[in-house]
C-alpha cells in the first residue's frame, strides 16, 4: 500500500526566500506524481505533473523533481511571495488512482 | 464550463436524512474522481469512475455511500442516513485518463460541496 508523506508539516518563511518542500513516498511503481495547491476553504489547484519518466518539470516560479529510486519529490518555490501562502499537497499515481500526502501549510510573511 | 463544477456548494442537513452531492466534469474528460476532506485532515480518496463504470469503490465508507455517473459525463455521490461524522467537504477531480497508451491523468478539481450534519 503506498504511503505518502510530506515534511515539514508547516512551514513559515520571509518574503523573498527560496525554499523547498519535500514529498515521500514507499512504493516506486508509480505512474506519475502530481502537486498542488489549497487554498483555505476551496478546492486545490494544479502546480505540475511529473510522469515516470520525468526527472523534473517548471512551471515559472516553480520547480518539481521526481528521484522514485528514493522515494522522493521536491517542490522548489524561487523567491516567495505572500500569494504563495497556502497548503500544498503531493499525489501519486500507481494505476487511475491517486494517493495524496497530508500536505505543507505554508506562510510567506511579508 | 471550462472547469470542474460541483453543486450545492454548501449543503446543511438534519441526521438520518439522505444526501445527493453531484459533479460536472471537464468536457472530454473519462474519468472522475470523487474525495472526502475533514475538517483539518488530508483527501481521502471515496471512488473512481473510468467512463461510467467504477473500477475501484475500495474508498467508500459503508454502505450508506453510494455514487453513479452516467453519459461519460454528471456524477452524482448519494449519502444516504447521514450521520454526523459524515460532515466534510466532498472533492470531485476529473482528468482526460488514459491518452494514446500512455497515462495521463493529471487531475483538475472543482471547489467542493461543504456539507453540515446537525
Amino acid at each position: 500500500k503506498q504511503e505518502v508523506t510530506q515534511i515539514p508539516a508547516a512551514l513559515s518563511v520571509p518574503e523573498g526566500e527560496n525554499l523547498v518542500l519535500n514529498c515521500s513516498f514507499t512504493d516506486s511503481a508509480i505512474y506519475n506524481l502530481q502537486w498542488f495547491r489549497q487554498d483555505p476553504g476551496k478546492g486545490l489547484t494544479s502546480l505540475l505533473l511529473i510522469q515516470s519518466s520525468q526527472r523534473e518539470q517548471t512551471s515559472g516560479r516553480l520547480n518539481a523533481s521526481l528521484d522514485k529510486s528514493s522515494g522522493r519529490s521536491t517542490l522548489y518555490i524561487a523567491a516567495s511571495q505572500p500569494g504563495d501562502s497556502a497548503t500544498y499537497l503531493c499525489a501519486l499515481s500507481g494505476g487511475q488512482n491517486f494517493v495524496f500526502g497530508p500536505g505543507t501549510r505554508l506562510s510567506v510573511l511579508p | 464550463g471550462a472547469g470542474v463544477s460541483q453543486s450545492p456548494s454548501n449543503k446543511v442537513t438534519e441526521k438520518g436524512k439522505d444526501v445527493e452531492l453531484r459533479c460536472d466534469p471537464i468536457s472530454g474528460h473519462t474519468a472522475l474522481y470523487w474525495y472526502r476532506q475533514r475538517l483539518g485532515q488530508g483527501l481521502e480518496f471515496l471512488i473512481y469512475f473510468q467512463g461510467n463504470s467504477a473500477p475501484d469503490k475500495s474508498g467508500l465508507p459503508s454502505d450508506r455511500f453510494s455514487a453513479e455517473r452516467t453519459g461519460e459525463s454528471v456524477s452524482t455521490l448519494t449519502i444516504q442516513r447521514t450521520q454526523q461524522e459524515d460532515s466534510a467537504v466532498y472533492l470531485c477531480a476529473s482528468s482526460l485518463a488514459v491518452v494514446g497508451g500512455l497515462v495521463n491523468n493529471e487531475q483538475f478539481f472543482g471547489p467542493g460541496t461543504r456539507l453540515t450534519v446537525l
